[in-house]
Formats: C-alpha cells, sequence, structure tokens
C-alpha cells in the first residue's frame, strides 16, 4: 500500500532558526513527489516537482531533496511569514494505468516566531 | 494561481439533501481532480476527470458523483448528503509535467 509519513506533525521554530521537515514514503514506483504549502482556509499552493533521487529543487528559502526513501524541505533562516502546513504528496507509478492518484501526507505545521 | 475557481464557498446544507460543487478553470486545462481534506487525513482523492465526459473513480469515491459537460468545469455531486461528507472540499488542475494546483477550497456543513 502507498504511504507518505511526515514528521515532524508541528515544528516551531526562531526566526532565523533553520530546520528540515521530512517526508518519508512508500510505493512500488514514484512518478514524482512534490511539496505544497497551505495557508489556514486556503487551498495547498504548488512549491517543488521532485522526480528523481539526487534532485534538488530551490526557491528563496526553501530547498527540496529527494532519495529513494524520502524527501526533505530545508528552511534556511526562516521569517515569520514562512509559517503555514507543509504537505509532501507522492504521484505512484502505474504502468497499467490509474496514476492519477496523489498520496498525501498530513502534513507538518510549521509556526516561526518573530 | 491556476485560473481555478470554486462555489460555493461555503456552504451549509441539511442530511438528504442534493449538494453540488462547482469547480471552474480558465485555462483549458485537460485534467480536473476533486479531493476532500478532514482533520487527521491528508487530501484523499475523490473523483477526477481527462477530458469531457471522461471521469473515473478515486480512493474515496462512494456517495459522490461526478460531471463534465465542458472543458472548463467540473461539478460534484453529492446525491443525498451526510454528516461523513462535512468536509473542505478542493479541485485540482494538472498543468506542466504531472504538477496539480489547487483551487480556494469549499468548505461543507452537513447538519
Amino acid at each position: 500500500e502507498d504511504q507518505v509519513t511526515q514528521s515532524p506533525e508541528a515544528l516551531r521554530l526562531q526566526e532565523g532558526e533553520s530546520s528540515s521537515l521530512n517526508c518519508s514514503y512508500t510505493v512500488s514506483g514514484l512518478r514524482g513527489l512534490f511539496w505544497y504549502r497551505q495557508d489556514p482556509g486556503k487551498g495547498p499552493e504548488f512549491l517543488f516537482t521532485l522526480y528523481s533521487a539526487g534532485e534538488e529543487k530551490e526557491k528563496e528559502r526553501l530547498k527540496a531533496t529527494l532519495t529513494k526513501k524520502e524527501s526533505f524541505l530545508h528552511i534556511t533562516a526562516p521569517k515569520p511569514e514562512d509559517s503555514a502546513t507543509y504537505l509532501c504528496a507522492v504521484q505512484p507509478l502505474r504502468p497499467q494505468g490509474g496514476s492519477e492518484k496523489l498520496v498525501f501526507g498530513k502534513g507538518t505545521k510549521l509556526t516561526v516566531n518573530p | 494561481d491556476a485560473g481555478i475557481t470554486q462555489s460555493p464557498r461555503h456552504k451549509v446544507t441539511e442530511t438528504g439533501t442534493p449538494v453540488t460543487l462547482r469547480c471552474h478553470q480558465t485555462e483549458n486545462h485537460r485534467y480536473m481532480y476533486w479531493y476532500r481534506q478532514d482533520p487527521g487525513h491528508g487530501l484523499r482523492l475523490i473523483h477526477y476527470s481527462y477530458g469531457v465526459k471522461d471521469t473515473d473513480k478515486g480512493e474515496v469515491s462512494d456517495g459522490y458523483s461526478v460531471s463534465r459537460s465542458k472543458t472548463e468545469d467540473f461539478l460534484l455531486t453529492l446525491e443525498s448528503a451526510t454528516s461523513s461528507q462535512t468536509s473542505v472540499y478542493f479541485c485540482a488542475i494538472k498543468s506542466s509535467g504531472e504538477t496539480q494546483y489547487f483551487g480556494p477550497g469549499t468548505r461543507l456543513l452537513v447538519l
């Protein structure tokens, strides 16, 4: 069964205190891994797509990395406006079709205090 | 902004009544999706569409139906709403590559 586990569930940081969020996944084959940011009362906002182990993507203070079993979202010198819930999702590879499903983790709620 | 709007944004209804949620996109994307989001669960796929009149089930499709008569509109119908369908519903489209972009959501409360 395809599974995505995100840790920690919640993380509190001081402004400028760098850290990482983890996304561990179990799929028979990976078509893609996605990171989203979600603010309260809003829809998920796309951050990154990673397709293969060793791939890295960066955007401002965020950097996403991918291995064969997990992905990390590194946050460097975070600011209060980075506070949000960060969601990880995987798209399983289905050679026989039906690979449209994204499997989401439950998210990590990040709070950055000034 | 992926040009996705959802309506209504908020709805309160009673058990047993039919409810239709609408997703509208302005950029002619082929794939559209309906998800629900509940506390303690990740986002879960209800149904998706890969073209006009072409739809398929997701992992939590029981109690829901969908229709897509035009490229720009994807409708989600709860034929007879139940309290377990109280949730936040998100529509998404697939744009470049495999990436899905989400709409603002509809909060549905079934009393």
